[in-house]
């Protein structure tokens, strides 16, 4: 069965280090999303992309944040200049269309320290 | 700002029980609502994925139930497994297009 895959499944960094976070998304997939947890916090949305570009992004998803389709497969999340703040369970996802349910990787867990 | 509330926090059943827990969201903007299975150390799992006012769906012993109008949705889970223990996750969809997550209603089943 087709799924999302994440790597690395676990990532450590030093404050102030750029991080990326890299996801594969379902092929025939054409929505691709992450979503971040901080410990005991809801899962809240970063960033929907569509057709090459950003389609939707929320609050958090400020100027250390990007993510790009290199290569037509892998679907990455790159931060900048990580805080301390940013230590989360990141999740990626994609969907067939806009409205159909949303597939998710097994996330990556940052810990910045 | 978009609330998407689930209640309970957290259950404790026996085997063979029968359960259900509440999510609820906002009643304007609607476009889906999505209920996910989650196990620790695994990606969540969906369930269903809900459109229409009145909407029930099923799954072996999981069903759900949708109320656009009043916005809320009911997970059902009939006969209680011990490997229904998880958290169970809903996301409202509005016609933004992003899935806002409620926290979860953590599920123990007692064999």
């Amino acid at each position: 069965e087709p799924e999302v895959t994440q790597t690395p499944s676990h990532q450590v960094t030093q404050m102030g280090q750029e991080v990326i976070l890299r996801c594969v998304p379902i092929s025939n997939h054409l929505y691709f999303y992450w979503y971040r947890q901080i410990l005991g916090q809801k899962v809240e949305f970063l960033v929907s992309f569509y057709n090459n570009e950003i389609s939707e992004k929320s609050e958090i998803f400020d100027d250390q944040f990007s993510v790009e389709r290199p290569d037509g497969s892998n679907f990455t999340l790159k931060i900048r200049s990580t805080k301390l703040e940013d230590s989360a369970m990141y999740f990626c996802a994609s969907s067939r269309q806009r409205n159909t349910e949303a597939f998710f990787g097994q996330g990556t867990r940052l810990t910045v320290v | 700002i978009l609330n998407v509330e689930q209640s309970p926090q957290s259950l404790h059943v026996q085997e063979g029980d029968s359960t259900n827990f509440t999510c609820s969201f906002p009643s304007s903007n609607f476009y889906a609502l999505h209920w996910y299975r989650w196990e620790t150390a695994k990606s969540p799992e969906a369930l269903f994925v809900m459109t229409l006012n009145g909407d029930e769906k099923k799954k072996g012993r999981i069903s759900a139930t949708l109320n656009t109008k009043e916005g809320y949705s009911y997970l059902y889970i009939k006969g209680s497994q011990p490997e229904d223990s998880a958290t169970y996750l809903c996301a409202f969809r509005g016609s933004q297009g992003n899935l806002i997550f409620g926290k979860g209603t953590k599920l123990s089943v007692k064999p």
